[in-house]
């Protein structure tokens, strides 16, 4: 079993909707979440950190559920600029390893 | 800032040279990692380092080393290149142990014939 799950997608959604990534993680000492964007063929940018409250950064809503070992992301009014693959990051015991989940593609049509 | 940058974009190799990834951060971060990223796997910690003069092995360290003399410069290594090696190399650095947020270079595509 893979430390990092993500659906593999791809993910094909029209203009304005709203769509919602899942992430599960293995390690249960697993001390940072994080989610990160990565465009076609250029390096991951994070987008937001991850925290058990929840957080909220306009269109992009985070959640963290500890005792389920889950991550989710929702992007909310999908733009044709949110296309891209987005990859869930977790960091283990110490913060020195860092595993990244392979990613879920998104795909926003017009 | 420059970020974190890394030289060459692109390389071709024999398999059996040998070559050094160059990457460097001008953001004073005390962190820095090296990934690669091969199709349907994620990236994969190959090696990192907490300091200057400190280094240490991630997931897939075998064939490649790594150095950090300055805070900024931190090469990776390929010994004898391996078709295997052919992947997409990330660097990266991270300003803290308290947010692990990390912040990526560009990227070198690196193919072994």
């Amino acid at each position: 079993r893979k430390e990092v799950e993500q659906d593999p997608g791809p993910f094909n959604v029209p203009e304005g909707a709203t769509v919602a990534f899942n992430c599960t993680y293995s390690n249960s000492a697993s001390q940072s979440f994080f989610w990160y964007r990565q465009d076609c063929r250029k390096e991951p940018k994070l987008l937001m950190s991850v925290y058990s409250s929840g957080n909220e950064d306009g269109r992009f809503t985070a959640q963290l559920n500890r005792a389920s070992q889950y991550i989710s992301l929702l992007i909310r009014d999908s733009k044709l600029s949110d296309s891209a693959t987005y990859l869930c990051v977790v960091t283990n015991t110490g913060g020195f390893k860092t595993i990244f989940g392979a990613g879920t593609r998104l795909f926003v049509k017009a | 800032n420059a970020g974190v940058t890394q030289t060459p974009k692109f390389q071709v190799l024999k398999t059996g040279q040998s070559m050094t990834l160059q990457c460097a951060q001008d953001m004073n971060h005390e962190y820095m990692s090296w990934y690669r990223q091969d199709p349907g796997m994620g990236l994969r910690l190959i090696h990192y380092s907490v300091g200057a003069g400190i280094t240490d092995q991630g997931e897939v360290p075998n064939g490649y080393n790594v150095s950090r003399s300055t805070t900024e410069d931190f090469p990776l290594r390929l010994l004898s290149a391996a078709p295997s090696q052919t992947s997409v190399y990330f660097c990266a650095s991270s300003p803290d142990r308290v947010s692990w947020a990390q912040y990526f270079g560009p990227g070198t595509r690196l193919l072994v014939l």
